[in-house]
């Protein structure tokens, strides 16, 4: 099955700085890769989310990347602001073959100091 | 729109009781899911339904887990009985279509600790 490994586990910038996440997945056949938000004790959100058909999709200070060939995406957040502050966690699927469902990764928490 | 919810928020049950929870997804939401999130990992699929229908619940401990999901409405998740490993936040997601590409909206949770 997918395997998802996610880095770094913990992620502290400075508010104005950028914010970088990388995130590997085993599966070739994987096409859909989401970014969900949980800030604490609260529900994972769906941020950004991109497809085997791009490389990159930006929406407005968050953007993801994708390489298909070295198997890996990355979260993009420029101009972190402290409300940044969440464990991120990124997911991948084959939403059309057999292995629909999303495999997350560990997460992400980033912390942005005012 | 309402979103999902679930109940109860909170439940504390001792190793070998019986535990429950409930899930009403967004109205309209033909697929269901349920999720383990054990503290400090991503959130791990246990079933997905799409109505009324198992489509896949090969990572769902089928000798304590229970789940179902009657007239493709609410659902429930069944654990009997319990053990300590099973201390997770239990979440409940639906999404308008199925595939996995279809956005996953997420209810709060239900935090389980088994002592």
């Amino acid at each position: 099955g997918e395997n998802v490994e996610q880095h770094p586990s913990t992620l502290s910038v400075q508010e104005g700085d950028s914010a970088v996440i990388k995130c590997t997945y085993s599966d070739s056949a994987s096409n859909y890769f989401p970014w969900y938000k949980q800030e604490l004790g609260k529900r994972p959100q769906l941020i950004i989310d991109i497809r085997s058909n791009v490389g990159e999709k930006k929406d407005q200070r968050i953007a993801v990347t994708l390489n298909k060939t070295a198997k890996h995406f990355s979260l993009h957040i420029t101009e972190t602001q402290p409300e940044d502050s969440a464990v991120y966690f990124c997911a991948a699927s084959n939403s059309g073959g057999s292995n629909y469902k999303l495999t997350f990764g560990k997460g992400t928490l980033l912390t942005v100091n005012p | 729109e309402a979103g999902v919810a679930q109940s109860p928020r909170y439940k504390i049950i001792e190793k070998r009781q019986s535990v429950a929870f409930w899930c009403n997804p967004i109205s309209g939401h033909a697929t269901l899911y349920w999720y383990q999130q054990i503290l400090g990992q991503g959130p791990k699929l246990l079933i997905q339904f799409q109505n009324n229908g198992v489509v896949d619940d090969s990572q769902l401990p089928k000798d304590r887990f229970s789940a179902e999901r009657l007239k493709g409405v609410d659902s429930t998740l069944k654990i009997q009985p319990a053990k300590l490993e099973d201390s997770a936040v239990y979440l409940c997601a639906s999404s308008l279509l199925w595939g996995a590409d279809n956005e996953q909206f997420f209810g709060p949770g239900t935090r389980l600790t088994v002592l």
